[in-house]
């Protein structure tokens, strides 16, 4: 198994591009998650989703689209970047979401808007 | 309201030295379960250990130890007789009925030679 994959590891962006950030998984999980991390501030959730066409809100959902279409990909569309979104990106899975599951992390996407 | 306080933003320790990170947090669940994960330098995300709210017996595996008093919402981690390899950034999260896990601010630990 890959595990949790995500694609790209760098990427630049200009203010007012699009870009979409891909988050795959093989293990089947209902459960998926994006979160970003900045420095000081930990992990925040910006959207989750609990199986194929089926998502919600986190904590800090402006400015990022998501969908899930299958259960393998969850991928995070940023619509017009943003400097304030420069941020490393974890996308997350786990088999169901209960109170008690552990999370499964990707590598993390370090994303830099000019 | 939920939350998760990580007070200490660095520690230092000489290698050897005992280490404990500090966690606080605040919900209006009665059922809720606490986390710790490890981001060693190269970034990823590491699992550590769960704890259910129901379960306030403390935990040891190897030289890393846990302490959860619900009296004081705490859930603190011990790391014994540490280690260079154990400089990381070390994040507690909580994880509520409203399927979200919300983290720390996290605790960047260096373990000096």
């Amino acid at each position: 198994n890959a595990g949790v994959t995500q694609t790209p590891k760098f990427q630049v962006l200009k203010t007012g591009q699009s870009m979409t950030l891909q988050c795959a998984q093989d293990m089947n999980h209902e459960y998926m998650s994006w979160y970003r991390q900045d420095p000081g501030m930990g992990l925040r959730l910006i959207h989750y989703s609990v199986g194929a066409g089926i998502t919600d809100q986190g904590e800090v959902p402006n400015g990022y689209n998501v969908s899930r279409s299958t259960t393998e990909d969850f991928p995070l569309r940023l619509l017009s970047a943003a400097p304030s979104q420069t941020s490393v990106y974890f996308c997350a899975s786990s088999y169901r979401f209960e109170r008690s599951s552990e999370q499964f992390f990707g590598p993390g996407t370090r994303l830099t808007v000019l | 309201a939920q939350k998760v306080t990580q007070a200490q933003t660095e520690i230092s320790v000489v290698e050897k030295e005992d280490v404990t990170l500090d966690c606080v947090y605040e919900t209006r669940d009665t059922t809720y379960y606490l986390f710790w994960y490890k981001q060693p330098p190269s970034g990823e995300l590491v699992f550590l250990i769960r704890r259910n709210s129901f379960d306030e017996q403390n935990e040891i595996s190897g030289r890393y130890s846990w302490n959860f008093q619900k009296s004081t919402s705490s859930f603190n981690f011990t790391i014994t007789a540490s280690q260079v390899v154990d400089s990381a950034v070390y994040f507690c999260a909580l994880s509520r009925a409203a399927r979200q896990l919300t983290f720390g601010s996290g605790t960047q630990l260096t373990v000096l030679p």
